[in-house]
């Protein structure tokens, strides 16, 4: 069953905009990561944030945090048209880390 | 490239035909993890393995599938006597034991018709 809920589900923007996706869980973690996947690179690890951490960045990625809400969001600055791909969240459960996606936010960013 | 890689990237079967799939993780990478994926949805957690051990495998996991790391290096993944259903993409994922991010392959992408 799937854990985390994008929101929104798709997402247009032009080159140059911010985009802004959020996603929601259910249950406690300890971290909760962000992937990014297209079909040229497939699915690959964004940025992960800490259940002590509120914020984190990586180049021109903005993620935060609110565990009292259980909420996360990605904030993607100046977007380019490769950034187009799915994003989705995921958070690692049980003593082997498996993670456990949401269906993921497709975004499409237009030259 | 010194990714994950999984083999065959495509594979179309007919549904009662048997398939297996290959999945070579990173080389130090104790953690391997199957996941599958369907149009429009997130993967899901099928099975995990640390070095040869299987440790744990999901209700997705019907006994029709099958999953082995014979000397803790690659990994197959065999469906026998394939449905529709089956159709999906399949990712492999490896890991360090110490680190949560997760490295995937590209996937395969079964067929079955």
């Amino acid at each position: 069953s799937q854990q985390g809920e994008e929101d929104p589900q798709a997402l247009s923007i032009q080159e140059g905009e911010n985009a802004t996706m959020n996603c929601s869980y259910k249950t406690s973690i300890n971290n909760l990561q962000w992937y990014r996947q297209n079909s040229g690179r497939g699915l690959v690890h964004l940025i992960l944030i800490r259940s002590n951490e509120r914020e984190k960045h990586s180049g021109r990625l903005r993620v935060t945090l609110d565990t009292s809400k259980k909420s996360s969001s990605l904030l993607i600055t100046a977007s380019r048209a490769a950034d187009t791909a799915s994003y989705f969240c995921a958070d690692p459960q049980g003593g082997y880390n498996k993670l456990i996606f949401g269906a993921g936010t497709r975004l499409a960013v237009h030259p | 490239d010194t990714g994950v890689s999984q083999d065959p990237r495509h594979k179309i079967t007919k549904r009662g035909q048997n398939v297996t799939f290959r999945c070579d993780p990173i080389s130090e990478h104790n953690r391997l993890y199957w996941y599958r994926q369907t149009l429009g949805q997130g993967p899901e957690f099928l099975t995990y393995f640390q070095n040869e051990a299987q440790l744990e495998k999901s209700r997705l996991l019907s006994d029709r599938f099958s999953a082995e790391r014979p000397k803790g290096s690659f990994s197959t993944l065999e469906i026998q006597r394939t449905e529709q259903g089956d159709s999906a993409m399949y990712l492999c994922a490896s890991s360090l034991a110490v680190v949560d991010e997760q490295y995937f392959g590209p996937g395969t992408r079964l067929t079955v018709t």
